[in-house]
């Protein structure tokens, strides 16, 4: 049972324009989520988060939007690099010393 | 700060050994998890340690089992390997905790099983 899926494996996006990538998860109990940013042979390195009492959290050209009542979040990138093109992980927990729960990945390409 | 170190970067190994993969974590950081990353399946939370006592574990067999040590550093064992064990597998430290903590990754152990 996956608890946090994000629905498209890939995305393809063109330099300057918006990149939106979604994430939808099931446990009802999660109040912190991730976005993972991974480059191929490097592990992934941490992009942006938002606590649940949020709804919105913005740093740079990323913004991350929670709607808690759909149980879902989406990542912005605006505008969109060549250097964005990576694959994106969505990452979720709930309180307590409970581990991290990550979707599967959306790989971004973003043409010049 | 130095980064999360992992070793070896890529092992080939043949059905049925074991293998063992270690992990350096930031220095000062207490909470070290471990991951198997497979085409199409994300990051599979293998377990987290803490304090030298595994804190939380994942869905995988007793063949995976893991460490750590007094000063963090972490390692992970695989026995009598199997093809489906081909993976990357990634390491990750945190200063308190794997869910509320922000987490650094290591570049990844690349395990190849013949």
């Amino acid at each position: 049972d996956q608890q946090v899926k994000q629905n498209s494996p890939s995305l393809s996006v063109q330099e300057g324009r918006i990149s939106i990538l979604n994430c939808d998860y099931t446990n009802s109990m999660f109040d912190y989520f991730l976005w993972y940013k991974k480059y191929p042979a490097e592990g992934p390195t941490f992009l942006i988060s938002i606590s649940s009492i949020k709804d919105k959290n913005e740093d740079g050209r990323f913004t991350v939007f929670l709607n808690k009542s759909a149980k879902h979040l989406s990542l912005h990138i605006v505008p969109s690099q060549p250097g964005d093109s990576a694959v994106y992980f969505c990452a979720a927990s709930a309180a307590g010393n409970t581990p991290l729960v990550f979707g599967k990945g959306t790989r971004l390409s973003v043409i010049a | 700060k130095a980064g999360v170190t992992q070793t070896p970067r890529y092992l080939i190994k043949t059905r049925g050994q074991q293998v063992t993969l270690s992990c350096s974590p930031i220095s000062g950081h207490r909470s070290v998890s471990w991951y198997q990353q497979t085409p199409g399946q994300g990051l599979q939370f293998l377990f987290e340690y803490f304090s030298e006592t595994q804190r939380n574990k994942g869905n995988f067999p007793g063949r995976f089992s893991g460490r750590q040590f007094s000063n963090s550093r972490s390692e992970m064992n695989v026995s009598t390997l199997e093809l489906g064990d081909s993976a990357l597998y990634l390491c990750a430290s945190s200063f308190l905790s794997s869910g509320g903590d922000e987490q650094f990754f290591g570049p990844g152990t690349r395990l190849t099983v013949l």
